[in-house]
């Protein structure tokens, strides 16, 4: 079954920039969404078909998908920015998630 | 503003069947431009998709739990429902409901649903 991999934790200082990987075989050929989850509250959209951004999500949030690898970049990370994130693609019909990365802003 | 709201038994025991119910507002579960979707977050396996329904009913469900699953829509009362039977453990997880569109968005808040005797 296809599978989606991210690593499991990202440290970023303030201000700094965030990448959060996904690798799945030939992932650039599919469209990836990213999801927020903060302790406590539900999963927000804040990438889909790759790099479009919905209404409300700072600019600072940004995708890329390419070869084997699809990429969530956080620009100027705010402390705000502190959540798992997940990274999701359909495949054969079947929505697959990334197993998440913990994104900590020391 | 479109938003979802999970109901149902936060407890089910082993073997029986689990049972919610997502409420819509803001938005029509009629509407064929999205297909309305649960999945639910385990703490062991993270995000896990468990399947969408369309407003005329068509379904499409995770290989690894459509034995299990049956999901039904109700233009109505607008809103759709999820049926898991014979949990175990494992089902114990926050289940959301979410509108969809090749992604997902928006969710609900969630319902922790524990299977346990």
């Amino acid at each position: 079954s296809y599978e989606l991999t991210q690593p499991p934790s990202v440290s970023v200082s303030p201000g700094q920039t965030a990448s959060i990987t996904c690798s799945g075989d030939n992932l650039g050929n599919k469209y990836t969404s990213w999801y927020q989850q903060k302790p406590g509250q539900s999963p927000v959209l804040v990438i889909y078909q790759d790099v479009k951004r919905p209404s409300g999500i700072p600019e600072r949030f940004s995708g890329s998908n390419s070869g084997n690898t699809a990429t969530l970049t956080i620009s100027g990370t705010q402390a705000m920015d502190e959540a798992d994130y997940y990274c999701q693609a359909w495949d054969s019909s079947t929505a697959i998630f990334g197993g998440g990365t913990q994104v900590t802003v020391l | 503003q479109v938003q979802l709201q999970e109901s149902g038994p936060g407890l089910v025991k082993p073997s029986e069947t689990l049972s919610l119910t997502c409420i819509v507002s803001g938005a029509s579960v009629s509407s064929r431009f999205y297909y309305w979707s649960w999945t639910r977050r385990t703490p062991g396996k993270g995000l896990e998709w468990i399947g969408y329904i369309y407003s005329d009913g068509i379904t499409n469900y995770n290989p690894s739990l459509k034995d299990r699953v049956t999901m039904s829509i109700d233009t109505s009362e607008n809103q759709f429902s999820l049926r898991l039977t014979s949990v175990t453990a494992a089902d114990t997880a926050v289940y959301y409901c979410q509108r969809g569109d090749n992604w997902f968005d928006p969710w609900g808040q969630g319902t922790l649903v524990t299977v346990s005797s």
